[in-house]
């Protein structure tokens, strides 16, 4: 069983603010995920990445930026925060065992910009 | 606090052949449903979600579930997969009391074979 950390789970900060958003995993899974969750409760893949320094980014244009320089772990930073980036932010990371995948959720951040 | 169990990890069924993913889920308020889908190296993708009215969800690709309050159920059907549906699917939960909040089952990987 994975365990996928972030921090925080609650984030209220003013706009212009610069954060960062935590998402660590124990296991040593080297597929690792960012989604956002619009107003409609669809999720967007925002970035994902293959392993040490491979970043990529998703589906949806983001203003965000993410770094992996190491394998437990993928920040994702806003360097100027605005109240249209207020959502949830969900990370995942996944397992690939007998050339199957499976993937394991974080418990998100909600962040509010005000 | 809101859960949500995937009961089969993995569930093989033969192509044309109906297939149902069960989900059940535990919460003390009213709940809004998802089921998602994610094909091998993707992101995940919404089938279709439940926040009111008629029980009866019907989503993209063939796709449809019922919302059972009494069972606290939101099991996934199709009358007849195909190849294609081969993919791991995710159900998920979130309420108002969770600031809509989005938890995730484990998954049930679908293995459609010729």
């Amino acid at each position: 069983e994975a365990d996928i950390y972030q921090t925080p789970r609650y984030l209220v900060i003013g706009t212009g603010k610069k954060i960062t958003l935590e998402c660590s995993q124990t296991m040593g899974h080297d597929k690792m995920y960012w989604y956002q969750q619009d107003p409609g409760m669809e999720l967007h893949l925002i970035h994902y990445s293959y392993g040490v320094n491979s970043t990529e980014k998703g589906d949806l244009s983001s203003e965000s930026t993410v770094s992996r320089i190491r394998t437990e772990h993928f920040p994702l930073t806003l360097e100027s925060a605005r109240p249209s980036h207020t959502s949830q932010y969900l990370c995942a990371s996944r397992r690939v065992t007998s050339g199957q995948e499976t993937q394991y959720f974080g418990p998100g951040t909600r962040l509010l910009v005000l | 606090a809101q859960s949500v169990t995937q009961l089969d990890s993995q569930v093989p069924v033969f192509e044309e052949a109906p297939v149902e993913l069960r989900c059940n889920y535990s919460s003390s308020v009213s709940v809004y449903l998802f089921w998602y889908v994610q094909y091998p190296n993707q992101g995940l993708q919404l089938l279709l979600k439940y926040l009111s009215g008629s029980t009866l969800v019907k989503g993209i690709n063939g796709f449809e579930a019922e919302f059972n309050k009494s069972q606290t159920s939101f099991h996934l059907r199709k009358p007849s997969v195909h190849i294609s549906d081969t993919a791991e699917y995710f159900c998920a939960v979130s309420s108002n009391n969770a600031g809509n909040m989005l938890t995730f089952g484990g998954g049930t990987r679908l293995m459609v074979k010729p």
